[in-house]
Protein backbone atom coordinates (compact mmCIF):
# COMPACT_ATOMS: atom_id res chain seq x y z
CA UNK A 1 0.00 0.00 0.00
CA UNK A 2 0.93 3.34 -0.09
CA UNK A 3 3.58 5.04 2.95
CA UNK A 4 4.95 8.42 3.50
CA UNK A 5 8.16 8.65 5.98
CA UNK A 6 9.36 11.46 6.97
CA UNK A 7 13.03 12.69 8.85
CA UNK A 8 12.79 12.17 12.65
CA UNK A 9 12.14 15.11 14.85
CA UNK A 10 12.08 17.03 17.15
CA UNK A 11 13.68 19.75 14.91
CA UNK A 12 15.77 22.43 17.23
CA UNK A 13 16.48 25.86 15.19
CA UNK A 14 16.81 29.21 16.22
CA UNK A 15 15.12 32.21 14.70
CA UNK A 16 16.05 32.69 10.86
CA UNK A 17 17.48 29.85 10.59
CA UNK A 18 16.89 27.75 7.30
CA UNK A 19 14.42 24.99 7.40
CA UNK A 20 14.41 21.73 6.10
CA UNK A 21 12.05 18.58 6.69
CA UNK A 22 12.27 15.75 4.51
CA UNK A 23 9.41 13.49 3.05
CA UNK A 24 9.82 10.67 1.06
CA UNK A 25 6.55 8.53 -0.42
CA UNK A 26 5.62 5.07 -1.99
CA UNK A 27 2.27 4.71 -3.75
CA UNK A 28 0.70 3.96 -7.29
CA UNK A 29 0.33 6.12 -9.76
CA UNK A 30 0.78 10.16 -9.36
CA UNK A 31 -0.63 11.02 -5.78
CA UNK A 32 -1.08 14.60 -4.50
CA UNK A 33 1.06 15.81 -2.03
CA UNK A 34 0.60 17.44 1.11
CA UNK A 35 2.16 19.68 4.13
CA UNK A 36 -0.52 19.88 7.36
CA UNK A 37 0.53 21.53 10.40
CA UNK A 38 -0.70 21.92 13.95
CA UNK A 39 0.11 24.20 16.02
CA UNK A 40 0.20 23.84 19.64
CA UNK A 41 -3.25 23.51 20.88
CA UNK A 42 -5.26 24.03 17.73
CA UNK A 43 -6.18 21.24 15.06
CA UNK A 44 -4.41 19.94 11.67
CA UNK A 45 -4.59 22.32 8.53
CA UNK A 46 -3.84 22.41 5.15
CA UNK A 47 -0.05 24.38 4.80
CA UNK A 48 0.37 23.30 1.50
CA UNK A 49 -0.49 20.90 -1.69
CA UNK A 50 0.76 20.27 -5.39
CA UNK A 51 -1.14 17.88 -7.65
CA UNK A 52 1.04 16.96 -10.26
CA UNK A 53 4.91 16.46 -11.05
CA UNK A 54 6.82 19.08 -10.92
CA UNK A 55 4.32 21.70 -9.06
CA UNK A 56 5.54 23.88 -6.25
CA UNK A 57 3.25 24.47 -3.53
CA UNK A 58 3.79 27.58 -1.55
CA UNK A 59 2.48 29.40 1.56
CA UNK A 60 3.23 31.86 4.41
CA UNK A 61 6.81 31.37 3.59
CA UNK A 62 7.31 27.32 3.27
CA UNK A 63 7.63 25.48 -0.02
CA UNK A 64 7.61 22.16 -1.33
CA UNK A 65 8.08 20.73 -4.59
CA UNK A 66 6.63 17.76 -6.26
CA UNK A 67 9.53 15.18 -7.11
CA UNK A 68 8.69 12.64 -8.98
CA UNK A 69 11.87 11.21 -10.13
CA UNK A 70 12.96 10.60 -6.25
CA UNK A 71 9.40 10.36 -4.69
CA UNK A 72 9.98 13.13 -2.81
CA UNK A 73 8.23 16.48 -1.55
CA UNK A 74 10.61 18.52 1.19
CA UNK A 75 9.41 21.11 3.19
CA UNK A 76 11.34 24.21 3.11
CA UNK A 77 11.11 27.66 4.68
CA UNK A 78 14.47 30.09 4.62
CA UNK A 79 13.81 31.97 7.59
CA UNK A 80 11.88 30.19 10.40
CA UNK A 81 9.92 32.11 13.12
CA UNK A 82 9.12 31.51 16.91
CA UNK A 83 5.63 31.43 15.74
CA UNK A 84 6.01 28.27 13.37
CA UNK A 85 6.79 26.15 16.22
CA UNK A 86 4.53 23.17 15.11
CA UNK A 87 4.02 19.47 14.20
CA UNK A 88 4.59 19.10 10.55
CA UNK A 89 3.12 16.11 8.47
CA UNK A 90 3.48 15.44 5.07
CA UNK A 91 0.43 13.18 3.79
CA UNK A 92 -0.53 12.07 0.19
CA UNK A 93 -3.98 11.19 -1.43
CA UNK A 94 -4.04 7.80 -3.30
CA UNK A 95 -5.55 7.45 -6.70
CA UNK A 96 -6.45 4.38 -8.72
CA UNK A 97 -7.53 1.56 -6.64
CA UNK A 98 -6.55 4.16 -3.36
CA UNK A 99 -9.00 6.74 -4.34
CA UNK A 100 -10.52 8.20 -1.58
CA UNK A 101 -7.07 7.05 0.67
CA UNK A 102 -4.83 9.51 2.57
CA UNK A 103 -1.71 8.20 4.13
CA UNK A 104 0.36 10.53 6.29
CA UNK A 105 4.00 10.66 8.16
CA UNK A 106 4.11 10.39 11.39
CA UNK A 107 4.85 13.92 11.98
CA UNK A 108 7.92 16.32 12.62
CA UNK A 109 8.15 19.00 15.48
CA UNK A 110 9.51 21.90 15.15
CA UNK A 111 11.07 24.13 18.17
CA UNK A 112 12.37 27.69 17.02
CA UNK A 113 13.80 29.30 19.65
CA UNK A 114 14.15 33.11 19.69
CA UNK B 1 -19.03 29.29 7.00
CA UNK B 2 -18.83 26.70 9.83
CA UNK B 3 -16.12 24.63 9.65
CA UNK B 4 -16.20 20.85 11.26
CA UNK B 5 -17.39 20.07 14.57
CA UNK B 6 -17.15 17.17 16.77
CA UNK B 7 -18.59 15.93 19.65
CA UNK B 8 -17.61 14.95 22.23
CA UNK B 9 -14.55 16.44 22.77
CA UNK B 10 -13.67 13.83 25.59
CA UNK B 11 -14.81 10.48 26.28
CA UNK B 12 -14.27 7.74 28.73
CA UNK B 13 -15.50 3.78 27.96
CA UNK B 14 -14.10 0.55 29.75
CA UNK B 15 -13.01 -1.94 27.52
CA UNK B 16 -15.75 -4.00 25.59
CA UNK B 17 -18.33 -1.21 25.57
CA UNK B 18 -19.60 0.59 21.91
CA UNK B 19 -19.09 4.13 21.12
CA UNK B 20 -20.42 6.77 19.09
CA UNK B 21 -18.45 9.66 17.75
CA UNK B 22 -20.11 12.63 15.53
CA UNK B 23 -18.99 15.06 13.00
CA UNK B 24 -20.71 18.13 10.93
CA UNK B 25 -18.79 18.52 7.75
CA UNK B 26 -17.67 22.35 6.71
CA UNK B 27 -20.54 24.09 4.81
CA UNK B 28 -20.53 22.60 0.93
CA UNK B 29 -18.74 19.44 1.32
CA UNK B 30 -20.61 16.08 0.90
CA UNK B 31 -17.16 13.65 1.73
CA UNK B 32 -15.82 12.83 5.17
CA UNK B 33 -12.99 10.82 6.23
CA UNK B 34 -12.40 9.81 9.85
CA UNK B 35 -8.77 9.17 11.10
CA UNK B 36 -7.37 7.23 13.80
CA UNK B 37 -4.44 9.48 15.53
CA UNK B 38 -2.19 8.18 18.15
CA UNK B 39 0.01 9.44 20.78
CA UNK B 40 2.98 11.01 18.58
CA UNK B 41 1.71 9.60 15.30
CA UNK B 42 0.53 10.44 12.59
CA UNK B 43 -3.34 10.06 11.60
CA UNK B 44 -4.11 6.21 10.46
CA UNK B 45 -7.46 6.58 7.59
CA UNK B 46 -10.00 4.65 9.40
CA UNK B 47 -12.53 5.19 6.00
CA UNK B 48 -14.19 7.65 4.09
CA UNK B 49 -17.73 8.38 2.93
CA UNK B 50 -19.13 10.04 0.00
CA UNK B 51 -22.92 10.32 -0.31
CA UNK B 52 -23.85 8.19 2.20
CA UNK B 53 -21.89 5.61 0.94
CA UNK B 54 -18.22 4.38 2.03
CA UNK B 55 -16.19 5.03 -0.80
CA UNK B 56 -12.37 3.54 0.77
CA UNK B 57 -11.98 1.71 3.95
CA UNK B 58 -8.09 1.43 5.58
CA UNK B 59 -6.37 -1.59 7.57
CA UNK B 60 -9.17 -1.29 10.88
CA UNK B 61 -11.63 -4.28 11.69
CA UNK B 62 -15.27 -4.98 11.07
CA UNK B 63 -16.20 -3.19 14.41
CA UNK B 64 -15.48 -0.27 13.15
CA UNK B 65 -17.82 1.53 11.55
CA UNK B 66 -19.40 4.47 10.09
CA UNK B 67 -22.67 6.37 8.43
CA UNK B 68 -23.03 9.20 6.49
CA UNK B 69 -26.63 11.38 6.72
CA UNK B 70 -28.34 13.17 3.82
CA UNK B 71 -27.08 16.18 5.36
CA UNK B 72 -23.30 14.89 4.98
CA UNK B 73 -22.88 14.87 8.82
CA UNK B 74 -21.28 11.64 10.19
CA UNK B 75 -20.77 8.93 12.48
CA UNK B 76 -17.85 7.00 13.59
CA UNK B 77 -19.28 3.20 15.87
CA UNK B 78 -16.79 1.28 17.39
CA UNK B 79 -17.84 -2.00 19.06
CA UNK B 80 -16.48 -4.18 21.53
CA UNK B 81 -13.33 -1.13 22.33
CA UNK B 82 -9.83 -2.50 23.46
CA UNK B 83 -7.19 -0.60 25.44
CA UNK B 84 -5.95 0.04 21.81
CA UNK B 85 -8.27 2.06 20.72
CA UNK B 86 -7.49 4.43 22.91
CA UNK B 87 -6.23 7.92 20.86
CA UNK B 88 -7.25 11.10 19.01
CA UNK B 89 -10.15 10.38 16.51
CA UNK B 90 -10.20 13.12 13.63
CA UNK B 91 -12.80 14.04 11.18
CA UNK B 92 -11.99 15.72 7.84
CA UNK B 93 -14.29 16.60 5.17
CA UNK B 94 -14.16 17.65 1.69
CA UNK B 95 -15.31 18.36 -1.92
CA UNK B 96 -14.92 14.75 -3.46
CA UNK B 97 -11.52 14.82 -5.45
CA UNK B 98 -8.45 12.89 -5.16
CA UNK B 99 -6.83 16.35 -4.96
CA UNK B 100 -9.01 18.23 -2.66
CA UNK B 101 -8.16 20.05 0.82
CA UNK B 102 -9.44 18.27 4.00
CA UNK B 103 -10.30 20.34 6.64
CA UNK B 104 -10.09 18.71 9.65
CA UNK B 105 -11.99 19.17 13.08
CA UNK B 106 -10.87 19.12 16.41
CA UNK B 107 -11.27 15.24 17.33
CA UNK B 108 -12.87 13.56 19.38
CA UNK B 109 -10.25 12.36 22.50
CA UNK B 110 -11.17 8.49 23.55
CA UNK B 111 -9.83 6.67 26.51
CA UNK B 112 -10.58 3.03 27.09
CA UNK B 113 -10.02 2.25 30.56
Amino acid sequence: GDSVTQMEGPVTLSEEAFLTINCTYTATGYPSLFWYVQYPGEGLQLLLKATKADDKGSNKGFEATYRKETTSFHLEKGSVQVSDSAVYFCALSGVGTNAGKSTFGDGTTLTVKP
Amino acid sequence: ETGVTQSPTHLIKTRGQQVTLRCSSQSGHNTVSWYQQALGQGPQFIFQYYREEENGRGNFPPRFSGLQFPNYSSELNVNALELDDSALYLCASSWRDYTDTQYFGPGTRLTVL
